[in-house]
């Protein structure tokens, strides 16, 4: 059993859709994050939850809500995408409190929207 | 402001050689942490190597080394004997102390340096 999984790890999505990205860790971690990866570009942060409240939104397009309803589980629902919203989406989780802790990662949900 | 630099889009190394990715940052918080990661072509990062701020050496763990010189803020991957399963993205991040309660500890990448081992 990985330490962070997500599903699904492909996902192809018309632009009048809407679908939901699971992420699932079993780390006993109390952090959990959303980051998105673009082609040629570095990990944009996009949601963050801490202790299972959004303590930081990095101004991201009301078109992905999070969703965290416990600390193991993370949500990203997807609706209404443009095509440059294709990207890897990656979740990580860490333990916040201790700075030389790291973030592990899941295997991420490559998106493509058509 | 891009906090993690990493000057290096991409890197060639021979098989067998040691090869330094370059990674500079800017924090004014006096306690933070500097991370390694890898990412293969399967997407998922990996994590590498940890140095923290207050940490009087440099970090090892196995073939990687971290040339961390603080007054120049900046915190460079060694990888000895390069195999070819190295070849991959490689990140550095940077986490400060202050976002640790009120920012969830979030992490900041570079932009990433491909590695390509050959043979």
């Amino acid at each position: 059993e990985t330490g962070v999984t997500q599903t699904p790890r492909h996902l192809v999505m018309g632009m009048t859709n809407k679908k939901s990205l699971k992420c699932e860790q079993h780390l006993g971690h109390n952090a959990m994050y959303w980051y998105k990866q673009s082609a040629k570009k570095p990990l944009e942060l996009m949601f963050v939850y801490s202790l299972e409240e959004r303590v930081e939104n990095n101004s991201v397009p009301s078109r992905f809500s999070p969703e965290c309803p416990n600390s193991s589980h993370l949500f990203l629902h997807l609706h209404t995408l443009q095509p440059e919203d294709s990207a890897l989406y990656l979740c990580a989780s860490s333990q916040t409190g201790r700075p030389n802790t790291e973030a592990f990662f899941g295997q991420g949900t490559r998106l493509t929207v058509v | 402001a891009q906090k993690i630099t990493q000057t290096q889009p991409g890197m060639f190394v021979q098989e067998k050689e040691a090869v330094t990715l370059d990674c500079t940052y800017d924090t004014s918080d006096p306690s933070y942490g500097l991370f390694w990661y890898k990412q293969p072509s399967s997407g998922e990062m990996i994590f590498l190597i940890y140095q923290g701020s207050y940490d009087q050496q440099n970090a090892t763990e196995g073939r990687y080394s971290l040339n961390f010189q603080k007054a120049r803020k900046s915190a460079n991957l060694v990888i000895s004997a390069s195999q070819l399963g190295d070849s991959a993205m490689y990140f550095c991040a940077m986490r400060e102390a202050l976002t640790i309660y009120n920012q969830g500890g979030k992490l900041i990448f570079g932009q990433g340096t491909e590695l390509s081992v050959k043979p």
